[in-house]
């Protein structure tokens, strides 16, 4: 979905960097959120936010961490990558009720 | 957590043959949708339901609500290579957010 934009597609980076992915949307909706695909693990949420001065964590926040910088910005972090961190992110969007909207991922590969 | 038991995890089927994938849940969901993603891709929702009962087409995709709330099933008729994918369930309780199926991997044979 090209109104739900994610940078960069692709990383390769070394264990104990610092990694921001970032997410923008043209959507105009509130909620934000960024999830992490896994072989066979299916869509795990990392962390969510309902609007600019919400951020709640998710199913497996340990080790992320998030800043909603404006209703269209949502990042991503990784202070001190790991190699078990290794997968398949997405961020998707939403209007309060409605179904989520994804963007086309970010392949991160820590070695 | 929530957990939804999503299946079959994958399938094999000839081109032109029916699919069926189901989702079951422990707990009551008021919102259930189906997602398709394509390899290199993010999800692309197929089909909402929003209503217990509810039986919602979208072209040779039948998706229905089950009755307890617990359960949705998704049909595929006269499947074509383009189908194949991974699909996934997702249900919503109130203003929480979505909990995902572990997918189900479609190939056909063409």
């Amino acid at each position: 979905d090209a109104d739900v934009t994610q940078t960069p597609r692709n990383r390769i980076t070394k264990t104990g960097k610092r990694i921001m992915l970032e997410c923008s949307q043209t959507k105009g909706h509130d909620r934000m959120y960024w999830y992490r695909q896994d072989p066979g693990l299916g869509l795990r949420l990392i962390y969510y936010s309902f609007d600019v001065k919400d951020i709640n964590k998710g199913e497996i926040s340990d080790g992320y961490s998030v800043s909603r910088q404006a209703q269209a910005k949502f990042s991503l972090s990784l202070e001190s990558a790991i190699p078990n961190q290794t997968a398949l992110y997405f961020c998707a969007t939403s209007d309060l009720n409605q179904p989520q909207h994804f963007g086309d991922g970010t392949r991160l590969s820590i070695l | 957590g929530q957990q939804l038991n999503q299946s079959p995890q994958s399938m094999f089927i000839q081109e032109g043959e029916d699919v069926s994938m189901n989702c079951t849940s422990s707990s009551i969901f008021n919102t259930w949708l189906w997602y398709k993603q394509d390899p290199g891709e993010g999800p692309v929702l197929l089909i909402a339901l929003y209503k217990a009962g509810e039986l919602t087409s979208n072209g040779r995709l039948t998706a229905q609500f089950g009755i307890t709330r617990k359960d949705s099933f998704l049909n595929i008729s006269a499947s074509i290579p383009s189908d194949v994918g991974i699909y996934f369930c997702a249900g919503q309780q109130g203003n929480t957010p979505l909990v995902f199926g572990k997918g189900t991997r479609l190939s056909v044979i063409a």
